[in-house]
């Protein structure tokens, strides 16, 4: 079955405190993205990746780390997370950005950082 | 996810007739549109895209029409039901590839 698994689903951290959500594909999708969604602001991109070691911030980068080692992985990285960044968090793929290609969206990773 | 929902505008169907859900675009240059449906605690899930070069695309009891000129996007479901409640929202395409994401429309089915 084609998906996007992102693992955790949910994770309370505390401030400062690096963490890691995973997210892989198994489409072969050249085209990775995170995103963060809250309430009243939809959803808002945070890095995305092209391609394998092709990686570019989105619109909301800051505090956010990713790489793109293999094609099917894309790690999302908070170095020292803060409350602000409680979100929900998807990642997605795409077979190609310009193939016009829609998304497969995760599940979702519900973060609370306090 | 469940608040997801919140602030968003509402849209109260019957189950059985038919909804439309707008959406307005920001950029005169973006050349691709697409619909998607989230449903309580999943991930958005693609329903139907169009290119700008269309007016309409059609897919299973859903259907999208794009007008260029006031720069606005609609989804119509016909003989909506139960299953459909849901957030809808519209994303686009412009310059350099980017997708826009709107912040989406609630809708709920009444039984």
């Amino acid at each position: 079955e084609a998906q996007v698994t992102q693992n955790p689903r949910y994770l309370i951290t505390v401030t400062g405190k690096k963490l890691t959500v995973t997210c892989s594909q198994n489409m072969n999708h050249e085209y990775m993205s995170w995103y963060r969604q809250d309430p009243g602001l939809g959803l808002r991109q945070i890095y995305y990746s092209m391609n394998v070691e092709v990686t570019d911030k989105g619109d909301v980068p800051e505090g956010y780390k990713v790489s793109r080692k293999e094609k099917r992985n894309f790690p999302l990285i908070l170095e020292s997370p803060s409350p602000n960044q409680t979100s929900l968090y998807f990642c997605a793929s795409s077979l190609s950005l310009t193939g016009g290609a829609e998304a497969f969206f995760g599940q979702g990773t519900r973060l609370t950082v306090v | 996810g469940e608040s997801v929902g919140l602030h968003l505008p509402t849209l109260s169907v019957q189950e059985g007739d038919n909804s439309i859900i707008n959406c307005a675009y920001s950029n005169s240059a973006s050349d691709y549109f697409i619909w998607y449906k989230q449903e309580s605690g999943k991930g958005p899930q693609f329903i139907i895209d169009i290119r700008s070069n269309m007016d309409k695309r059609q897919g299973q009891r859903v259907t999208v029409l794009l007008n260029k000129t006031v720069k606005h996007l609609s989804l119509q479901i016909a003989a909506t039901q139960p299953g459909d409640s849901a957030v809808y929202f519209c994303a686009e395409r412009g310059g350099y590839q980017k997708v826009t994401f709107g912040t989406g429309t609630k809708l709920q089915v009444i039984p």
